[in-house]
């Protein structure tokens, strides 16, 4: 069953402007993790938050949660047409021993 | 080390066909994922094993898919008799236990079903 659900399912923006991507889950969790699907390709990891961290930063990608809403938010600052992509939370409830449940994804499509 | 390798990339098949996808996770790595993804569905986890053992198969949509994994570096996902709305992409994963717990994807085979 699907634990993440993003939000929204897709989103336009020209390119510089920033990016910002939901996420929101059902049940507690050991961490949530953000993934990169290029179309025709795997998914790649982007960015893990931990339940007891509140904000993270990776590069030009910025990674809140809010466990008391069960919700995080993906940022991409300055974006480029190379970002377009689909991008995906995922919620790991074991930390390492169980599955990684993923929702159905943001589609981001960024205007030259 | 050359990531996840998922064979074959693509895979043409008549209903009622068998149908077997291979996947060699990451040497190391001690858990291992099979999921499918289809526009309708998304991304969906259909099995999982740690140290080659099965621990969660709820995701697995009917008795004609199975899945094995004989050692730490080989599993297949078998689906017998295939039918049409089997057709998606099918993405093998891997990642290690206590060492952090990023996924690791392969580039997934594309499974047609006419």
């Amino acid at each position: 069953s699907q634990q993440g659900e993003e939000d929204p399912q897709a989103l336009s923006i020209q390119e510089g402007e920033n990016a910002t991507m939901n996420c929101s889950y059902k049940t507690s969790i050991n961490n949530l993790q953000w993934y990169r699907q290029n179309s025709g390709r795997g998914l790649v990891h982007l960015i893990l938050i931990r339940s007891n961290e509140r904000e993270k930063h990776s590069g030009r990608l910025r990674v809140t949660l809010d466990t008391s809403k069960k919700s995080s938010s993906l940022l991409i600052t300055a974006s480029r047409a190379a970002d377009t992509a689909s991008y995906f939370c995922a919620t790991d409830v074991g930390g390492g021993a169980d599955g990684l449940t993923f929702g159905k994804g943001t589609h981001l499509i960024i205007q030259p | 080390d050359a990531g996840v390798i998922q064979s074959p990339r693509h895979e043409v098949t008549e209903m009622g066909q068998e149908v077997t996808l291979r996947c060699k996770p990451i040497s190391g790595h001690n858990s291992l994922f099979w999921y499918r993804q289809t526009m309708m569905r998304g991304l969906e986890l259909l099995i999982y094993f740690n140290n080659n053992v099965p621990i969660d198969d709820s995701g697995m949509p009917e008795d004609r898919f199975s899945a094995k994994m004989p050692n730490a570096s080989f599993s297949t996902l078998k689906i017998q008799p295939s039918e049409p709305r089997d057709s998606a992409v099918y993405f093998c994963a891997s990642r290690s236990q206590g060492r952090g717990t990023e996924a690791f994807f392969g580039q997934g085979t594309r499974l047609t079903v006419v």
